[in-house]
């Protein structure tokens, strides 16, 4: 178990530009999670993937970010025209099916974006 | 909507001392789930302790404790015998029935002091 990883760690871009970021499971883990945060605030769930499978997404999720998991392993999560408002730590997680909503969310170290 | 209040930013306690971290929470669900999680300086977060709504008895987790008041929609965690390693930000989570996401509070910043 190597638990979730996320790459890049950190990511300076201008705004305007096009951002990608990385997250890899814990392995035989078929939910996967994306979660934001900013500073001083808890994280803020933005999208969720059972399998390859998107089922749920907030209305965080706007139309310039995207989320693909497309062989129900590793996904990516990108973002279209940042804008400083995008600078933020952007959380993976991800957890086994199992029964009920006990199922134990595991967080990957965070990807930090900022946007000048 | 489904909302998690922590209404203390930051506290301190002695190492060896008790401390408790509050939360109250807000949901129309019957059915739901309730999670402390630490999340260390530079470090990834780590889930602490959970509750399921349904259950009357308190979770317990060697040193960390709930106090599950489920009529106040109270959340507290304990944590007794505390360790310079429990120094982190704690978050308070809610997780309704038939949704994946978790709905975090704002945290509490703990510190442990020598």
């Amino acid at each position: 178990d190597t638990g979730v990883s996320q790459d890049p760690r950190h990511k300076i871009t201008k705004r305007g530009q096009n951002v990608t970021f990385r997250c890899d499971p814990i392995s035989e883990h078929n939910r996967l999670y994306w979660y934001r945060q900013t500073l001083g605030q808890g994280p803020e769930f933005l999208t969720y993937f059972q399998n390859e499978a998107q089922l749920e997404k907030s209305r965080l999720l706007s139309d310039r970010f995207s989320a693909e998991r497309p062989k129900g392993s590793f996904s990516t999560l990108e973002i279209q025209r940042t804008e400083q408002g995008d600078s933020a730590m952007y959380l993976c997680a991800s957890s086994p099916t199992g029964r009920g909503g006990t199922d134990t969310q595991y967080f990957g170290p965070g990807t930090r974006l900022t946007v000048l | 909507a489904q909302t998690v209040t922590q209404s203390q930013p930051e506290m301190s306690v002695q190492e060896a001392e008790t401390v408790t971290l509050s939360c109250t929470y807000d949901t129309s669900e019957n059915n739901y789930y309730l999670f402390w999680y630490k999340q260390p300086p530079s470090r990834q977060m780590i889930l602490v302790i959970r509750q399921e709504a349904y259950k009357q008895q308190n979770a317990t987790e060697n040193r960390f404790s709930v106090n599950f008041q489920k009529a106040a929609k109270s959340f507290s965690l304990k944590i007794s015998d505390s360790q310079l390693g429990d120094t982190a930000m704690y978050f308070c989570a809610l997780r309704p029935g038939g949704s994946e996401k978790l709905v975090f509070g704002k945290g509490t910043k703990l510190t442990v002091n020598p």
